[in-house]
């Protein structure tokens, strides 16, 4: 089993969606989950980081964590054809390396 | 502060020869990553320093990998005698020690071994 799954896509949603994104873990000593977005031949970009359970909102994006579930949970609401990217869910190892899932293809149709 | 930055941004090169690409971190960052990513996958780990010490490497980094990172500041990763295997974008991303949650990647060096 990998240590961070999610499914690949793509996910074709309309303009103003509220897009959900979401990836399961293997190890429930994991505590710091980060989102990450990447466009085309481009590096990832953070977006966000949450520390245990719970939410944490930044704009049209909110992360959430739950640990009983070892579930990963990214939403985008009102989605903008800018949000069209490959989204990577990943958690911190306790050897401070970063495991990364697969990325979910998102595209955002006008 | 501009970011990590990397260079070249591309590289092709033909199998058996060696490469090297730089990685400048965010200049008040202590740790310095360098990943790898192929299509359709996340990034992977491959090493990283603290200051100027190596920490860890990863079992994906072959003998034929290399990375420096002299003064603490900089780092550079070779690749002697490529393989077509070794194409892919290569990936260095900076942090504080103290929070390796917060990695903050660069544009990426693609490498293309023909």
């Amino acid at each position: 089993q990998k240590e961070v799954e999610q499914d690949p896509g793509p996910l074709s949603v309309p303009e103003g969606a509220i897009v959900s994104l979401n990836c399961t873990y293997s190890n429930s000593a994991f505590q710091y989950f980060m989102w990450y977005r990447q466009y085309s031949r481009k590096g990832p970009e953070l977006l966000m980081y949450t520390y245990s359970s719970g939410n944490k909102e930044d704009g049209r994006f909110t992360a959430q964590v739950d640990k009983s579930s070892k579930y990963i949970s990214l939403f985008i609401r009102d989605s903008q054809p800018s949000d069209s990217a490959t989204y990577l869910c990943a958690t911190l190892n306790r050897d401070d390396k970063i495991i990364f899932g697969k990325g979910t293809r998102l595209h955002i149709l006008p | 502060d501009t970011g990590v930055s990397q260079n070249p941004r591309h590289k092709i090169t033909k199998r058996g020869q060696n490469v090297t690409f730089r990685c400048d971190p965010i200049s008040e960052h202590n740790r310095l990553y360098w990943y790898r990513q192929t299509l359709g996958q996340g990034p992977e780990f491959l090493t990283y320093f603290q200051n100027e010490a190596q920490l860890e490497k990863s079992r994906l980094l072959s003998d034929r990998f290399s990375a420096e990172r002299p003064k603490g500041s900089f780092s550079t990763l070779e690749i002697q005698r490529t393989e077509q295997g070794d194409s892919a974008m290569y990936l260095c991303a900076s942090s504080s020690s103290g929070a390796a949650y917060e990695q903050y990647f660069g544009p990426g060096t693609r490498l293309t071994v023909t």
